[in-house]
This record gives C-alpha cells, sequence and structure tokens, in this order.
C-alpha cells in the first residue's frame, strides 16, 4: 500500500539556519513525489516536484529536495530560513492517487 | 490565468442537512479531485471527475457525491452530514493532456463546520 510518513508534525529553526523537513514514502511502484505549502487559511500552494527526471529538485522560494530510491526518501532543504517561511509543509506520493502526509510545521524565530 | 476557485468560502450546518460546494477548475485543466483535509491532517482523497465521469474514489461512504459539469467545473454534495464531516474541503484541478498531467493546483478550500 502506498504511505507518506513526515518526520516531525513540527520543526524550529532561527531565521538564517538550514530548514531539513523529512518525507519518506512507501511505494510498491516508483510514485511520483511532491511538496505542498500550506499557510494559515489558505490552500496548498506547490513548492516542488519529483517526476523520475533529475533526482535533485528545485522549487519556489529557494526550497530543494533530493529523491534518493535506496532510502525511500524525499527530504525538503532550505539552506536560509525566513520569518516568511513559517508554514505547514506537506510531503505527498502520486501512484494511482495522490496521498498526502500528515504535515510538518515549521516556525522560524528571530 | 485564474486559479482554483472555490465557493463559498465557509459554511455552517447542522447535522442531518446536506451541503454543495463548488469548485471551479485552472483555465485549461479538465480534471477535478476533491479532498478533505480535517485539523491538523493532511490533505484525504475523496474522488477525481474527468470527462463528466468519476474516475476514481478514495476511502469515503457514498453520502459524499459529486459532478462534472461540461465546462470541467465540478460539485462535491454531502448528504446526512455528521459532526465528523467538519473539514477544510479542498479541490484541485489538473490538465489530463499535457506534460504537466501528473501536478494537481489547489484552490483555497471551503471550511464546513458541522454543528
Amino acid at each position: 500500500a502506498q504511505s507518506v510518513t513526515q518526520l516531525g508534525s513540527h520543526v524550529s529553526v532561527s531565521e538564517g539556519a538550514l530548514v531539513l523537513l523529512r518525507c519518506n514514502y512507501s511505494s510498491s511502484v516508483p510514485p511520483y513525489l511532491f511538496w505542498y505549502v500550506q499557510y494559515p487559511n489558505q490552500g496548498l500552494q506547490l513548492l516542488l516536484k519529483y517526476t523520475s527526471a533529475a533526482t535533485l529538485v528545485k522549487g519556489i522560494n529557494g526550497f530543494e529536495a533530493e529523491f534518493k530510491k535506496s532510502e525511500t526518501s524525499f527530504h525538503l532543504t532550505k539552506p536560509s530560513a525566513h520569518m516568511s517561511d513559517a508554514a505547514e509543509y506537506f510531503c505527498a506520493s502520486l501512484t494511482d492517487k495522490l496521498i498526502f502526509g500528515t504535515g510538518t510545521r515549521l516556525q522560524v524565530f528571530p | 490565468d485564474a486559479g482554483v476557485t472555490q465557493s463559498p468560502t465557509h459554511l455552517i450546518k447542522t447535522r442531518g442537512q446536506q451541503v454543495t460546494l463548488r469548485c471551479s477548475p485552472k483555465s485549461g485543466h479538465d480534471t477535478v479531485s476533491w479532498y478533505q483535509q480535517a485539523l491538523g491532517q493532511g490533505p484525504q482523497f475523496i474522488f477525481q471527475y474527468y470527462e463528466e465521469e468519476e474516475r476514481q474514489r478514495g476511502n469515503f461512504p457514498d453520502r459524499f457525491s459529486g459532478h462534472q459539469f461540461p465546462n470541467y467545473s465540478s460539485e462535491l454534495n454531502v448528504n446526512a452530514l455528521l459532526l465528523g464531516d467538519s473539514a477544510l474541503y479542498l479541490c484541485a484541478s489538473r490538465d489530463a493532456g499535457t506534460q504537466e498531467i501528473y501536478t494537481q493546483y489547489f484552490g483555497p478550500g471551503t471550511r464546513l463546520t458541522v454543528l
């Protein structure tokens, strides 16, 4: 069965620090993988996607993610956090349907 | 270029009532999916419509039904509302005929509260 696990429901970093949000997937076939961001009282905005091309994917707002098949991971990183990055982040896996993780709330402190 | 739009923004209903939520897909998109996002959870797939037919369905009861119109817009209907149906309902669209087939774009959602 297809599933997505996001380790850490809350992550706190200082402004300027590295952001690392973890995502592991489980799927019987190679999935397509996505990261979405959700700001309070808003819908989901696509950050980046992996669709079996380059394993290192660059997205909007300075975020990037690396697909590692051996580790079944698709962790999201950003070298330097900004206050505006504070939001809920969702990892999602697509085979026949889009399955989401439970989300990670990112807090950024000044 | 208009993105995905949903109406209404907020809705309050009582148990046992019926509700209809509406979605207009992003311009050029022909496939619409609906998701339920309970508080503190990730979105859960309800169903997907393409060419006015339900093509896939998640693990939701028959109280949840939908429709897609010839202009690709869609409705989500929920009958016999339960308290547990309180959630943010998200609509997403994609274009099944392009290289973007795998990418879904989400609307702002409708917040449904069942009292």
